[in-house]
């Protein structure tokens, strides 16, 4: 099946720092969504990406969606503390509904 | 705001045994999903069901799953006879339609013992 490579794995910042973090794959998605997980709660969409080459921001966040289709990016400017979670980028492709998720990355904030 | 809303949120079982775990999508949405994230891992894809039937499936969905729409607002997901390996988080979704944005519901912890 498709795989996302979801990268980095993990990052502890300074709280104010801006972060960075993204998504490829071998597959092209049709659509590219970017989701949050705190501790024992469900992934909370953030963005969502229907063409490539767009770029969305939602507040603080920003996410691209990639020419190739096969790839997406994720940033988060000025951080807070709130931001500590897991994000993890999903894609959806042409035919069908399921999400394929990447392996998500950890985001730790130092006050 | 409309959610969907996941019961119980945390279910004990002996192998063997089987387990209904029960989900409300929201009320206008058409489409319906399961999903499930084994600690510390990434989600994964169950099923997606959509005009009272299976429309995708993956390979981890097998013959001990099932997914019903008993009534006109719950979905459930039934695993037959658990395995230890069937300890996860299972989160249900829902859709307004086919490509329209999937909401998650905050999941049930299934423990196998």
């Amino acid at each position: 099946g498709q795989q996302l490579n979801q990268s980095p794995q993990s990052m502890f910042i300074q709280e104010g720092e801006d972060v960075s973090m993204n998504c490829t794959s071998s597959s092209i998605f049709n659509t590219w969504l970017w989701y949050k997980q705190d501790p024992g709660e469900g992934p909370v969409l953030l963005i969502a990406l229907y063409k490539a080459g767009e770029l969305t921001s939602n507040g603080r966040l920003t996410a691209q969606f990639g020419i190739t289709r096969k790839d997406s990016f994720l940033n988060i400017s000025a951080s807070i503390p709130s931001d500590v979670g897991i994000y993890f980028c999903a894609g959806q492709l042409e035919a069908g509904n399921m999400l394929t998720f990447g392996g998500g990355t950890r985001l730790m904030v130092k006050p | 705001e409309p959610e969907v809303t996941q019961t119980p949120s945390h279910q004990v079982t002996q192998m063997g045994q089987e387990v209904i775990l029960r989900c409300v999508p929201i009320s206008n949405h058409l489409y319906f999903y399961w999903y499930r994230q084994i600690l510390g891992q990434k989600v994964e894809f169950l099923v997606s069901f959509y005009n009272n039937e299976i429309s995708e499936k993956s390979e981890i969905f097998d013959d001990q799953f099932s997914v019903e729409r008993p009534d006109g607002s719950n979905f459930t997901l039934k695993i037959r006879s658990t395995k230890l390996e069937d300890s996860a988080m299972y989160f249900c979704a829902s859709s307004v339609r086919l490509k329209n944005i999937q909401y998650f519901g905050a999941g049930t912890r299934l423990s196998v013992l």
